[in-house]
């Protein structure tokens, strides 16, 4: 059962263009993340909003940005893509305080040519 | 440095028989504990966690897996696999803002 929902599912697209994945958590947490999944499935961490406030931004290039507008939703936009971007983006929730578990979205699989 | 290694990269099994997928962590104290499940095309799914008390912890599909301190490792073990265990399992471990990973185990399960 689906409670962290991603769009789109995947998307192609040409260097320096800018693009925008949405991630939305119908569970009620406090806490998102976006994660980078690479071609040999590592993850990698990107960013993390708390109360809509960013609490771990693991130095990635400028040209990424989380938004976010409550603390059912944070978007990712990536100004200008670079080929290396090409992956899978996840998106992550989880209460804070609580269990430290995390729910996964499906995913946006990104391909730049 | 905290760190999570899972030391195969891949494993290959028979159908029915028993599976051990390895994790090992490097935290000072005992971190939360967990395993995620990441079948093709889809997102990561918690198979189980570990915070305290009994060593094995029992999840979802027969999996479970068993803490131990002195070794500092979490492994997954399965009595009998299925071809659906085909997969990618991550371990990952949290002790305070964010989780850390494995680098996963790609399980395969042949006839």
């Amino acid at each position: 059962e689906t409670a962290v929902f991603q769009t789109p599912n995947y998307h192609v697209t040409q260097v320096g263009n800018e693009v925008s994945f949405n991630c939305k958590q119908t569970l009620g947490h406090d806490t998102m993340y976006w994660y980078k999944q690479d071609s040999k499935k590592l993850l990698k961490i990107m960013f993390s909003y708390n109360n809509k406030q960013l609490i771990v931004n693991e130095t990635v290039p400028r040209r990424f940005s989380p938004q976010s507008s409550d603390k059912a939703h944070l978007n990712l936009r990536i100004k200008s893509v670079e080929p290396e971007d090409s992956a899978v983006y996840l998106c992550a929730s989880r209460n804070w305080g609580g269990a430290r578990e995390q729910y996964f979205g499906p995913g946006t699989r990104l391909t730049v040519l | 440095a905290q760190s999570v290694t899972q030391p195969d990269a891949r494993v290959t099994v028979s159908e029915g028989a028993s599976l051990q997928l390895r994790c090992k962590y490097s935290y000072s104290g005992t971190p939360y504990l967990f395993w995620y499940v990441q079948y093709q095309r889809q997102g990561l799914q918690l198979l189980l966690k570990y915070y305290s008390g009994d060593p094995v912890v029992q999840g979802v599909n027969g999996f479970e897996a068993e803490f131990s301190k002195s070794d500092s490792s979490f492994h997954l073990r399965k009595a009998s696999v299925h071809w659906s265990d085909s997969a990618v399992y991550f371990c990952a471990a949290n002790s305070g803002t964010y989780q850390r990973f494995g680098t996963g185990t790609k399980l395969q399960v042949v006839p």
